[in-house]
């Protein structure tokens, strides 16, 4: 089993679309965890930390369920500028105390006119 | 400055030579990462620095050399490449390396290398 798993893509959903994306990790010690956007050939950037009381950032809801370790993301109102690749991201404790942040396959996501 | 930059951008390098990754944060920040993507792939930890001290080396094959000289800078170094090594290198950094740390990473724009 991978230790964080996402939904399979790709998504191709219209304008204005909400979506749903999620995310399970096996890794009951982890501590933190994130979505990132990634678009082709750049860099992952941050799209919003996750709490276990659920956060909001405009149209991107994200919520934790620590007790069943799973993840999600819900973009509401979809824009053609969100189309992207989302990485479910997981942030653990390695060996030498480093942190160490292990990313899920990722899920493509296309809005479309 | 909130930017974490790379050098070079692209890089094509034989199997017999010797190059090295450049990374560079003025963010303060006391953790850095060296990641590899292959394409369609999400990005693979190889190393963590944390406080200039290697925290974590995720069985990487010893023809990946990485250095950090100092808070602020980090290296990698390569000798002996494989093709199968071609992909994105990716640095991060983050603010700080503490066990309780929750602050995100900061990503540069990765070096794409080829090895021919």
């Amino acid at each position: 089993r991978k230790e964080v798993e996402q939904d399979p893509g790709p998504f191709n959903v219209p304008e204005g679309a909400t979506v749903a994306f999620n995310c399970t990790y096996s890794n009951s010690a982890s501590q933190s965890f994130f979505w990132y956007r990634q678009d082709c050939r750049k860099e992952p950037k941050l799209l919003m930390s996750v709490y276990s009381s659920g956060n909001e950032d405009g149209r991107f809801t994200a919520q934790l369920n620590r007790a069943s370790q799973y993840i999600s993301l819900l973009i509401r109102d979809s824009k053609l500028s969100d189309s992207a690749t989302y990485l479910c991201v997981v942030k653990s404790v390695g060996p030498g105390g480093g942190n160490k942040l292990t990313f899920g396959t990722g899920t493509q996501l296309k809005v479309e006119l | 400055d909130t930017e974490v930059t790379q050098t070079p951008k692209h890089l094509v390098m034989g199997m017999t030579n010797k190059k090295s990754l450049k990374c560079e944060q003025h963010m303060g920040h006391r953790a850095m990462y060296w990641y590899k993507q292959k394409a369609k792939k999400p990005p693979e930890l190889m190393f963590v620095y944390s406080y200039e001290k290697l925290s974590i080396n995720e069985s990487v094959p010893s023809r990946f050399s990485p250095e950090c000289p100092n808070s602020s800078l980090l290296n990698l170094h390569l000798h002996a490449l494989q093709p199968e090594d071609s992909a994105l290198y990716l640095c991060a950094s983050s603010p700080w390396a503490g066990q309780q740390d929750s602050y995100e990473q900061y990503f540069g724009p990765g070096t794409r290398l080829t090895v021919t």
